[in-house]
């Protein structure tokens, strides 16, 4: 239980490209959904808290316009990185928490996504 | 603020060798602790949760972690490692919610055989 599915998993595509990233959780329903960008050899760094039907909380110095964040059903979110530069290539993962059950139910994460701009 | 330390970055065991990978924390209140697995190019998985109660916690794959509160610590064991543990692991911290989590930098784990 608790699949938290990504997509893509990888994505290359030219500077100026906008991406847009699916997060679904499978056989749950999620809230709320977490962002996170990691880079290579080093820790996930949250980005921004996807909540269903209002707007995303972002992290201190995460850009709202570049990194757009839609929560439209219980069981997707989307991150669409706008007009990529190579700066933007990395590592994007999501989490969901289970809506049901106890407050404290841990973020299942998915498989990631690796964005390479060239 | 929290904040997770893990200050091994590198780690090499023996196949069948005992494993403890350190973890410390800095929070203000309660905290609510975990352990991740990440194999390369994946995301992450859960080993073990710890919210109250026994302060010694079972895991997935044998994992086991014990929450010292007087030394800010939550470290993650395993009696004897497999190969097939070879990963990157990381110990985060977050509120009774856990709708936040701060993760560590991680500690590679190298398994020879």
């Amino acid at each position: 239980g608790a699949v938290v599915s990504q997509h893509p998993s990888w994505v290359i595509c030219k500077s100026g490209t906008s991406v847009k990233i699916e997060c679904r959780s499978l056989d749950f329903q999620a809230t709320t959904m977490f962002w996170y960008r990691q880079f290579p050899k080093q820790s996930l760094m949250l980005m921004a808290t996807s909540n269903e039907g209002s707007k995303a909380t972002y992290e201190q110095g995460v850009e709202k316009d570049k990194f757009l964040i839609n929560h439209a059903s219980l069981t997707l979110s989307t991150l669409t990185v706008t007009s990529a530069h190579p700066e933007d290539s990395s590592f994007y993962i999501c989490s969901a928490r289970d809506r049901a059950g106890a407050s404290n139910q841990p973020q299942h994460f998915g498989d990631g996504t690796r964005l390479s701009i060239l | 603020a929290q904040s997770v330390t893990q200050p091994d970055i590198h780690i090499t065991v023996s196949e069948g060798a005992s494993l403890e990978l350190r973890c410390n924390y800095s929070y203000g209140a309660t905290p609510y602790l975990f352990w991740y697995v990440q194999s390369p190019g994946q995301g992450l998985q859960l080993l073990l949760k710890y919210f109250s109660g026994d302060t010694l916690v079972q895991g997935i794959k044998g994992f086991e972690a014990e929450f010292k509160r007087s030394q800010s610590s939550f470290n993650l064991r395993k009696p004897s490692v497999h190969w097939s543990d070879a990963a990157e692991y990381f110990c985060a911290v977050g509120s009774l919610t856990a709708s936040k989590l701060t993760f560590g930098t991680g500690t590679r784990l190298q398994v020879t055989l």
